[in-house]
């Protein structure tokens, strides 16, 4: 049972540079989110998705885009990156209530130079 | 100033000692407290999980609510070095555990 699962793990962008963060889970769970978390700080909540086609923002969601075609992938888009999005980014994931416990994967180092 | 407040650490203790770890908070309307622990290089894992004041017990490990005071901690009984990783408290206003908002972390290294 792979769990959550996020790619790439590490990747450096040049600034003004696209890419998408992939996420994946196979737990068939309805809730996912992304965080980031910069070095000695604790997770800040960009986007989250309470099921397929529906999205919204958290706390953090500038320069950030998502979407969620399907229940297993929510896949985080930056566009124009900027040295301020160098961080780990994790996405999670829980179940039928939201209140279940959150399974995160093992995060996406991101560097912008 | 932060809504969250944890002890900043690091934290270094021989092995078997009583570890505790603290989160202070200034929203009252928060109602679910979590503690999470996190390895070098992986993501944060559920370790406790709390409503209301009080203090819930698993194994090792017990977590203290205290909303009167708005602290929380987390005590780790027989520490061992595998318990060497970085705890986060969290913490939410409703059942939405993907809400929370999230302590900096204590970074806790256990000497053998």
């Amino acid at each position: 049972n792979a769990g959550v699962t996020q790619t790439p793990k590490f990747r450096i962008l040049k600034i003004g540079q696209s890419m998408t963060l992939q996420c994946t889970q196979d737990m068939n769970h309805n809730y996912m989110y992304w965080y980031r978390q910069d070095p000695g700080m604790g997770l800040k909540l960009i986007y989250y998705s309470v099921g397929a086609g529906i999205t919204d923002k958290g706390e953090v969601p500038n320069g950030y885009n998502v979407s969620r075609s399907t229940t297993e992938d929510f896949p985080l888009r930056l566009e124009l990156a900027a040295p301020s999005q160098t961080s780990v980014y994790f996405c999670a994931s829980n179940g039928r209530g939201s209140n279940e416990k959150l399974f995160f994967g093992s995060g996406t180092q991101l560097s912008v130079l | 100033q932060k809504e969250v407040e944890q002890d900043p650490g690091p934290l270094s203790v021989p092995e078997g000692a009583i570890v505790s770890l603290n989160c202070t908070y200034s929203n009252s309307a928060f109602q679910y407290f979590m503690w999470y622990r996190q390895y070098s290089r992986k993501g944060p894992e559920l370790l406790m999980y709390t409503y209301s004041s009080g203090n819930k017990e698993d194994g090792r490990f017990t977590a203290q609510v205290d909303k009167s005071s708005k602290y929380i901690s987390l005590f780790i009984r027989d520490s061992q070095p595998s318990d060497s990783a970085t705890y986060l408290c969290a913490m939410s206003l409703n059942t939405n555990a993907g809400k929370s908002t999230f302590g900096d972390g204590t970074t806790l290294t256990v000497k053998p």
